[in-house]
């Protein structure tokens, strides 16, 4: 199974709701990263989990909170989100960092989120 | 910080013709990937560049990695309708030994007509 897979595909959200973004990977990857991509942008990186420790976070407001409840999940939780924040958001994993040959990063379909 | 410039932004192209998309790095990187994404899709890994110098090529793609790991370069020969979508480069910058991020260029979008 080489694929990351993250529901729902699509999410309309009022500024007072709390919802969750979920992704899931089968391919035994020890990184995993939520992505936030706006249109004819690059992904833009928000957080990245290291062996299911949180190592990197790109300041991200604390509107969105990521949890990894173990090596093959990752959530985004969100709550009270502004207009703004509608994207595409992104989930990716990669193997591990410890041999710079391993770093691809495999992205999943993505959440296309509209905040009203 | 750490800003990886790719360019053109846009190019659009005769099918047949080649096409080229170049990054440049402000500081050395640890690798250089490069993905597409489709109109509506989400990017996909294309290939990987580790050592100083390297050469890849995968059928009608050619990827190539600066002496100085700071520059990189994706070239098409003769374009089809299916290589339509935005290329993007993405160099690896390690945090730690356990952890780093992609830092991804603004993206080449291709357009070919047919």
């Amino acid at each position: 199974d080489t694929e990351v897979t993250q529901t729902p595909k699509h999410l309309v959200m009022g500024m007072t709701n709390k919802k969750s973004l979920k992704c899931e990977q089968h391919m035994g990857h020890r990184a995993m990263y939520w992505y936030k991509q706006k249109a004819k942008k690059p992904p833009e990186l928000m957080f990245v989990y290291s062996y299911e420790k949180l190592s990197i976070n790109e300041s991200v407001p604390s509107r969105f909170s990521p949890e990894c409840p173990n090596s093959s999940l990752l959530n985004l939780h969100l709550h009270a989100l502004q207009p703004e924040d509608s994207a595409l958001y992104l989930c990716a994993s990669s193997q591990e960092f410890r041999r710079v040959s391993y770093n691809e990063q495999f992205f999943g379909p993505g959440t296309r989120l509209t905040v009203l | 910080g750490q800003q990886v410039m790719q360019i053109p932004q846009y190019q659009h192209v005769q099918e047949g013709e080649d096409f080229t998309t170049y990054c440049n790095s402000s500081t050395t990187l640890s690798n250089i990937q490069w993905y597409k994404q489709r109109p509506g899709g989400h990017p996909v890994f294309l290939i990987q560049l580790v050592k100083s110098g390297e050469v890849k090529k995968q059928k009608r793609l050619t990827f190539q990695f600066g002496e100085a790991k700071k520059n990189s370069s994706l070239h098409i020969t003769a374009t089809q309708t299916t290589d339509v979508g935005t290329y993007f480069c993405a160099g690896l910058r390690l945090i730690s030994s356990n952890t780093g991020k992609l830092i991804f260029g603004q993206g080449t979008t291709l357009q070919v007509k047919p």
